[in-house]
């Protein structure tokens, strides 16, 4: 049974950077892509970029080109994704989700909300 | 970065069929096929489908998917209470080398 346990809620000035964490347990960690995607409230998922764990091979939509570093510790099955510089319109949930051998977004973590502030 | 297409929403009675559409391009929907997501208020997302109707486990079998050209579908028979929710598709674009969403779909069920 596939678990995604993030970390809880952070409060955040606009400038600052959050790292959030996502850890997971059954299955081979290494071995799936792990997704971030975020949704600001009340509108709809935004895709982020990706990891596979066993490459350190990243992938990030342009959007956030410079903004997001995305990692993965394979030593505790933990994957983290940092957005730089926040904004007030980063306020949002954050999300990893984990591909299966079988199905791309198959499992999600419980979210992270994210606020930033001025 | 260019998104999918769907509904806003749709308002389906109960125990009647839905269908939800997803609208994209030759590099997104009508080159990989789309999977569909449903999300229950405060819930992250669920994955239902992936491509042409496969189904995780423990998906429900009145849950049906397909594609035709750049627009895929979502078609739920014998429409539930549980199954008011919002419904997103996403498909990997070949040319963005990225996941994108379509703006979701909020399915009511009266």
């Amino acid at each position: 049974q596939v678990q995604l346990v993030q970390s809880g809620a952070e409060v955040k000035k606009s400038g600052s950077s959050v790292k959030v964490s996502c850890k997971a347990s059954g299955g081979t960690f290494s071995s799936y892509t792990i997704n971030w995607v975020r949704q600001a409230p009340g509108q709809g998922l935004e895709w982020m970029g990706r990891i596979i764990p066993f490459s350190g091979i990243v992938n990030y939509t342009q959007k956030f080109q410079g903004r997001v570093t995305i990692t993965a510790d394979e030593s505790t099955s933990t994957a983290y994704m940092e957005l730089s510089s926040l904004r007030s319109e980063d306020t949002a949930m954050y999300y990893c989700a984990r591909d299966s051998g079988s199905y791309p977004l198959e499992y999600w973590g419980q979210g992270t909300l994210v606020n930033v502030s001025s | 970065q260019a998104g999918l297409t769907q509904p806003p929403s749709v308002s389906k009675g109960l125990r009647q069929t839905a269908t939800l559409t997803c609208t994209g391009n030759s590099n997104n929907v009508g080159n990989q096929g789309a999977a569909w997501l449903q999300q229950h208020q405060g819930h992250p997302p669920k994955l239902l489908s992936y491509r042409n109707n496969n189904r995780p486990s423990g998906i429900s079998a009145r849950l049906s998917a397909s594609r035709s050209g750049n627009t895929a579908s979502l078609t739920i028979s014998g429409l539930q209470p549980e199954d008011e929710a919002d419904y997103y598709c996403s498909a990997w674009d070949s040319s963005l080398s990225a996941w994108v969403f379509g703006g979701g779909t909020k399915l009511t069920v009266l």
